[in-house]
């Protein structure tokens, strides 16, 4: 069993949905990250969260320790929004342990 | 620099060749990381530099993989013998105090 385990795996969405990705992990955590990642593109840390919530423009992370899983919601959803979204945690072990990413396609 | 750089963007190179994959990270990090990416999967761990040594190295899959980071700054993937199972996109990503990271846009590489 993977230690980061994202659903869904693939989403789509009509544009100005309001969108939710899960991310559960089976380890301890110090930390963990959402990433976005466009085709061809690098990746850009999107939230790093330890507790609670974060909020950025139309996007929101929260993490709830006890239960170890976090969401990614994206509010007003846009066709910009396509990427493919991904959850890592930090585990204190060095490096970032990540899950398989959810790909997301918000049509117009 | 103002982001992580990664050299070449793409490299095409044909089974059984030797490659060098380029981080250059931001300009006083002292961690640094190589991610390897296979398609439709996330990143996978392959080694990960504080300052010039390797701090831990139990990613790379085999002895044909190696990495260097000599002067605590930028640092050079090397893949020996390559195999057509190694096509991937590799990235690197850079650190301050592991509390936040700063990804390249990633080194596609095609063995054919």
């Amino acid at each position: 069993k993977n230690e980061v385990e994202q659903s869904p795996q693939n989403l789509t969405a009509q544009e100005g949905e309001f969108i939710t990705i899960n991310c559960s992990y089976s380890v301890g955590i110090s930390a963990l990250h959402w990433l976005q990642q466009h085709p061809g593109g690098g990746i850009v840390s999107l939230f790093m969260l330890s507790s609670g919530k974060k909020k950025h423009g139309r996007l929101i992370a929260t993490i709830n320790i006890q239960e170890k899983h976090s969401s990614l919601h994206i509010t007003a959803s846009h066709p910009r929004d396509s990427a493919v979204y991904i959850c890592a945690v930090d585990t204190g072990r060095r490096a970032l342990t990540f899950g398989s990413g959810t790909r997301l396609q918000v049509q117009p | 620099g103002a982001g992580v750089s990664q050299t070449p963007s793409n490299k095409v190179t044909e089974k059984g060749k030797y490659v060098e994959l380029r981080c250059d990270p931001i300009s006083g990090h002292t961690a640094l990381y190589w991610y390897r990416q296979s398609l439709g999967q996330g990143p996978e761990f392959l080694i990960y530099f504080q300052g010039t040594g390797a701090a831990d190295d139990s990613g790379l899959p085999n002895d044909r993989f190696f990495a260097v980071r000599p002067e605590g700054s930028v640092s050079t993937l090397k893949i020996q013998r390559t195999e057509r199972g190694d096509s991937a996109v590799y990235l690197c990503a850079s650190s301050l105090r592991g509390d936040g990271y700063t990804f390249g846009s990633g080194t596609r590489l095609t063995v054919v």
